[in-house]
C-alpha cells in the first residue's frame, strides 16, 4: 500500500481566515513533505519533516505553519494568506531506508484564496 | 547544485505507438536516484519508474522503460503501446542518495513534458 491521503480536496478561504490542511500516511515512512504546485509547473518544496522533526524550511512565509503531531500525520496551518498563495498543495512521504528513497504523493488540496 | 532539464515542453503520440521523453541532469554525486512521475490533469502525481545510479541495468515497469546513460547524464523514458490514459504531464526528478542538512530528501524536478495521446 503506497497511499498518502489529504483533506480537504478543495478549500476556498478569505485572506483573514485560518484553516488547516491535513495529510496522513500509514506506510511507516520516516520523512514527510509539503509542496506547493502552480499549474503546469513542477512542485516546489516547502517543508521537510524527518522523524517528526522539521528538517527543512525553504524560506516559506510565516503565514504557512507546518506541524507533525505524530509519525503518520502532517498538518499545514494557514493564516492571512494572499491571493498568490492559491495553488495545489501536495503532501508526500518517503521511507528513507533500504534503498527506498522515492516519494509518494497524495492527491493534493486545491486552495483558492479570495 | 543539481539541475534537471526536460527539453520537450510538449510531445504527442498516436495510440498504440511508442514515444520517448527526454531528461538530462547535472550532478557531481556518484550515488543518486532518478525518477519519472506522471501527473494527469487535475489528478494525483504517480511514480512511474525509478532508477538507482549504481545499477547498470535499465529499469522497466510494464510498458514503461528507461534509457539510463550515466556518463552522458541522460535518463529518457520510453512508453510503448501508448494508451489514452498515458496522457499527462511527466516530470523527471533527481535526488542524491545520501543528502543531509538542507538537501535532505530533496527532489529536483525538471520543468515537465505534457504528453498528448491521439486516438
Amino acid at each position: 500500500d503506497t497511499e498518502v491521503t489529504q483533506t480537504p480536496k478543495h478549500l476556498v478561504m478569505g485572506m483573514t481566515n485560518k484553516k488547516s490542511l491535513k495529510c496522513e500516511q500509514h506506510m511507516g515512512h520516516r520523512a514527510m513533505y509539503w509542496y506547493k504546485q502552480k499549474a503546469k509547473k513542477p512542485p516546489e518544496l516547502m517543508f521537510v519533516y524527518s522523524y517528526e522533526k522539521l528538517s527543512i524550511n525553504e524560506s516559506v512565509p510565516s503565514r504557512f505553519s507546518p506541524e507533525c503531531p505524530n509519525s503518520s500525520l502532517l498538518n499545514l496551518h494557514l493564516h492571512a494568506l494572499q491571493p498568490e498563495d492559491s495553488a495545489l498543495y501536495l503532501c508526500a512521504s518517503s521511507q528513507e531506508r533500504r534503498s527506498s528513497y522515492e516519494q509518494y504523493f497524495g492527491p493534493g488540496t486545491r486552495l483558492t484564496v479570495t | 547544485a543539481q539541475t534537471v532539464t526536460q527539453s520537450q515542453p510538449e510531445m504527442s503520440v498516436q495510440e498504440a505507438e511508442t514515444v520517448t521523453l527526454s531528461c538530462t541532469y547535472d550532478t557531481s554525486e556518484s550515488d543518486y536516484y532518478l525518477f519519472w512521475y506522471k501527473q494527469p490533469p487535475s489528478r494525483q502525481m504517480i511514480l512511474v519508474i525509478r532508477q538507482e545510479a549504481y545499477k547498470q541495468q535499465n529499469a522497466t515497469e510494464n510498458r514503461f522503460s528507461v534509457n539510463f546513460q550515466k556518463a552522458a547524464k541522460s535518463f529518457s523514458l520510453k512508453i510503448s503501446d501508448s494508451q489514452l490514459g498515458d496522457a499527462a504531464m511527466y516530470f523527471c526528478a533527481y535526488r542524491a542518495r545520501y543528502a543531509g542538512g538542507t538537501s535532505y530528501g530533496k527532489l529536483t524536478f525538471g520543468q515537465g513534458t505534457i504528453l498528448t495521446v491521439h486516438p
